[in-house]
């Protein structure tokens, strides 16, 4: 069974600052990788899919790369609405999540 | 407006039953395949269910396999979830997620949740 790791598992972070959090498969996905941004309470929000695919409506600053086995999730300029906890997702086989990347304010 | 709204949750004992419902709307629901995708209570996202546009592709993930059951009115632009010899384990927050037409398994619009949890 594929595992997916994610790294790191919390960071602190200020407004404007880069930010890249790193997702792992057990085995290769080719690009079959989605990141979703969830805020407490509420449900998650697809970001990117197909690793480099920018969701409609969401904003430039994210940006995703990466295929096989290792993949990123970048926010250029981090924004006081992006904090928020972070999940990969594959779906080269049944879908998997990742277990999260909370980022919060420094 | 795009929406899903979940419904059905609730407090249920051990080995008890539950349906849940997923109401959608603004968008034409025959299209797109659907997922169900719990949240334990400060935990992680599993995918528990999927089913494609027609009904004619189930799949579920091996925690739940033959306890739940998923299924779909398209007449009636809702998805469903029976919830069989429930467990503790099954608690969580169950979300409703529409697969993108691009791919169906990444998820691009998702319901607010409804609760569900068992206990004694």
């Amino acid at each position: 069974a594929i595992r997916m790791t994610q790294s790191p598992s919390s960071l602190s972070a200020s407004t404007g600052d880069r930010v890249t959090i790193t997702c792992r498969a057990s085995q290769g996905i080719s690009s079959y990788l989605a990141w979703y941004q969830q805020k407490p309470g509420k449900a998650p929000k697809l970001l990117i899919y197909a690793a480099s695919t920018l969701q409609s409506g969401v904003p430039s600053r994210f940006s995703g790369s990466g295929s096989g086995t290792d993949f990123t999730l970048t926010i250029s300029c981090l924004q006081s609405e992006d904090f928020a906890t972070y999940y990969c997702q594959q779906y080269y086989s049944y879908p998997l999540f990742g277990p999260g990347t909370k980022v919060d304010i420094k | 407006e795009v929406q899903l709204v979940e419904s059905g949750g609730g407090l249920v004992q051990p080995g008890g039953s539950l349906r849940l419902s997923c109401a959608a709307s603004g968008f034409t629901f025959s299209s797109y395949s659907m997922n169900w995708v719990r949240q334990a209570p400060g935990k992680g996202l599993e995918w528990v269910s999927y089913i494609s546009s027609s009904s004619s592709t189930i799949y579920y993930a091996d925690s739940v396999k033959g306890r739940f059951t998923i299924s779909r009115d398209n007449a009636k632009n809702s998805l469903y979830l029976q919830m069989n010899s429930l467990r503790a384990e099954d608690t969580a927050v169950y979300y409703c997620a529409r697969g993108i037409a691009a791919t169906d398994h990444a998820f691009d619009i998702w319901g607010q949740g409804t609760m569900v949890t068992v206990s004694s």
